[in-house]
């Protein structure tokens, strides 16, 4: 059974980039989509971006020229950097496994999710 | 602000039929998308719930998703106090290079 869980800073100051990484467990990273989204305390859900284990990606419009989505197949990981932060990337930041088959595209795993906070 | 609309709120109670709609357009649900559903439980992460009209494995059948034109919408029935959750639908839009999108999420009460 296929299990996510992210790390990173906790912690973020603004104008800096934040970090995050997924590890994959149980599982292996190829052959699949990954995905990072968002949630703002108290709001709604907020896609980020994804990416083949190949490397290709796709990401958010309004977020697109901030975000760079990597990944480590040695490693069975994925990361995200975000960069140039304010208070509003303040948010609860999850790492997903993105099924991507012919048009449909939904999420079928999901980690705990990891809390970043932007303050100085 | 969210490419989906659904309403904020909807309650019901024990035992009754419940639905949350899910309002799109002609780039998402209108071109053909599916629409999948995700529960919340409070401190939770979301959880899958129906991917277009099919239910993973341990979602009860009293969960279903339907689709029409450019909405679409998810039905609880015998409604249970477990099932009070926020609930999201999300399609993929086809404008500008395409994208996942998200509604702004449905706050489901068990009165």
């Amino acid at each position: 059974q296929v299990q996510l869980q992210e790390s990173g800073p906790g912690l973020v100051k603004p104008s800096e980039t934040l970090s995050l990484t997924c590890t994959v467990s149980g599982g292996s990273i190829s052959s699949y989509y990954w995905t990072w989204i968002r949630q703002p305390p108290g709001k709604g859900l907020e896609w980020i971006g994804y990416i083949y284990y190949s490397g290709s990606t796709n990401y958010n419009p309004p977020l697109k020229s901030r975000v760079t989505i990597s990944v480590d197949t040695s490693k069975n990981q994925f990361s995200l950097k975000l960069s140039s932060v304010t208070a509003a990337d303040t948010a609860v930041y999850y790492c997903a496994r993105q099924v991507v088959v012919r048009g449909v595209y939904y999420m079928d795993v999901w980690g705990k999710g990891t809390t970043v906070t932007v303050s100085s | 602000q969210f490419v989906l609309t659904q309403p904020p709120s909807v309650s019901g109670a024990p035992g009754q039929r419940v639905t949350i709609s899910c309002t799109g357009s002609s780039s998402n649900i209108g071109a053909g998308y599916d629409v999948h559903w995700y529960q919340q439980l409070p401190g939770t992460a979301p959880k899958l719930l129906i991917y277009g009209h099919n239910r993973p494995s341990g979602v009860p059948d009293r969960f279903s998703g339907s689709k029409s034109d450019t909405s679409a919408s998810l039905a609880i029935t015998g409604l249970q106090a477990e099932d009070e959750a926020d609930y999201y639908c999300q399609s993929y839009d086809s404008s500008l290079s395409g994208y996942v999108v998200f509604g702004g999420g449905t706050k489901l009460t068990v009165l």
